[in-house]
C-alpha cells in the first residue's frame, strides 16, 4: 500500500517570502499522480496542484510550484511571494493511476499547518 | 456554475437521532468519496461510489450507510447517532483524475 509523509506539522513564513512544504511518498508503482490541496480555516478543501508522475516537467500553477524527484519519492510545495491569504493546513496526496488497477482513492499525508505573518 | 454542496454545513444533535448529511455535484463526476476528518485534520476515506448503485466501503470502519441511486446525490446516513461520530465529514466527487471537495458538514452528536 502507498503511503505519504509529510514530515512538517508547522510551518511558517513571513508575507511576501518563499516557502517550501516537504512531501515523501512510498510506492511500487511507476504511474501514478499526486496532488497539493489547501484547506483554510473555512474547511473547503481547494486543489492547489497537480503532478502526473510520467512528466517529468515540474507542476506550476501561479505563485505555486512543485519540485518533483521521482527517484527521491519526493514532491515538495514551493510558494512564492506568500500571503496572507495562504495561511492553510495543506496535505500533500497520491493516487494510483487507472492502469495499475486504481480504484480512484487518494492517499493523504497528516498534513502541514502554515502560517503567514504580516 | 459546476460545484459541489454540502447540506447541512453545521449539524449538533442528540444521541439515538438518525441523520442524513447530503452531497450533491454538478459536475457530472461519476466517482463520489465521503472522508471523515478527525480533529488533528487526518483524513480518512469511509465510503466511495463509481457510479450510480455503486457503493463501497473506504479504509477507515464506519457505523455509517451511503446510497447513489442518482449520479448528482450521495447522502451519508447515521441510523443512531453517537458522541464517537462527532467528527467532519467531508464530500468529494471526481471525474477524471482529480478529486473536487465539498464545503463540508462539521457534525456534532451530544
Amino acid at each position: 500500500a502507498q503511503t505519504v509523509t509529510q514530515s512538517q506539522p508547522e510551518m511558517s513564513v513571513q508575507e511576501a517570502e518563499t516557502v517550501t512544504l516537504s512531501c515523501t511518498y512510498d510506492t511500487s508503482e511507476s504511474d501514478y499522480y499526486l496532488f497539493w490541496y489547501k484547506q483554510p480555516p473555512s474547511r473547503q478543501m481547494i486543489l492547489v496542484i497537480r503532478q502526473e508522475a510520467y512528466k517529468q516537467q515540474n507542476a506550476t500553477e501561479n505563485r505555486f510550484s512543485v519540485n518533483f524527484q521521482k527517484a527521491a519519492k519526493s514532491f515538495s510545495l514551493k510558494i512564492s511571494d506568500s500571503q496572507l491569504g495562504d495561511a492553510a493546513m495543506y496535505f500533500c496526496a497520491y493516487r494510483s493511476s487507472p492502469g495499475w488497477g486504481s480504484n480512484y482513492k487518494l492517499t493523504f499525508g497528516k498534513g502541514t499547518l502554515l502560517t503567514v505573518n504580516p | 456554475e459546476a460545484d459541489i454542496y454540502q447540506t447541512p454545513r453545521y449539524l449538533v444533535i442528540g444521541t439515538g437521532k438518525k441523520i442524513t448529511l447530503e452531497c450533491s455535484q454538478t459536475m457530472g463526476h461519476d466517482k463520489m468519496y465521503w472522508y471523515q476528518q478527525d480533529p488533528g485534520m487526518e483524513l480518512h476515506l469511509i465510503h466511495y461510489s463509481y457510479g450510480v448503485n455503486s457503493t463501497e466501503k473506504g479504509d477507515l470502519s464506519s457505523e455509517s450507510t451511503v446510497s447513489r441511486i442518482r449520479t448528482e446525490h450521495f447522502p451519508l446516513t447515521l441510523e443512531s447517532a453517537r458522541p464517537s461520530h462527532t467528527s467532519q465529514y467531508l464530500c468529494a466527487s471526481g471525474g477524471g483524475d482529480t478529486q473536487y471537495f465539498g464545503p463540508g458538514t462539521r457534525l456534532t452528536v451530544l
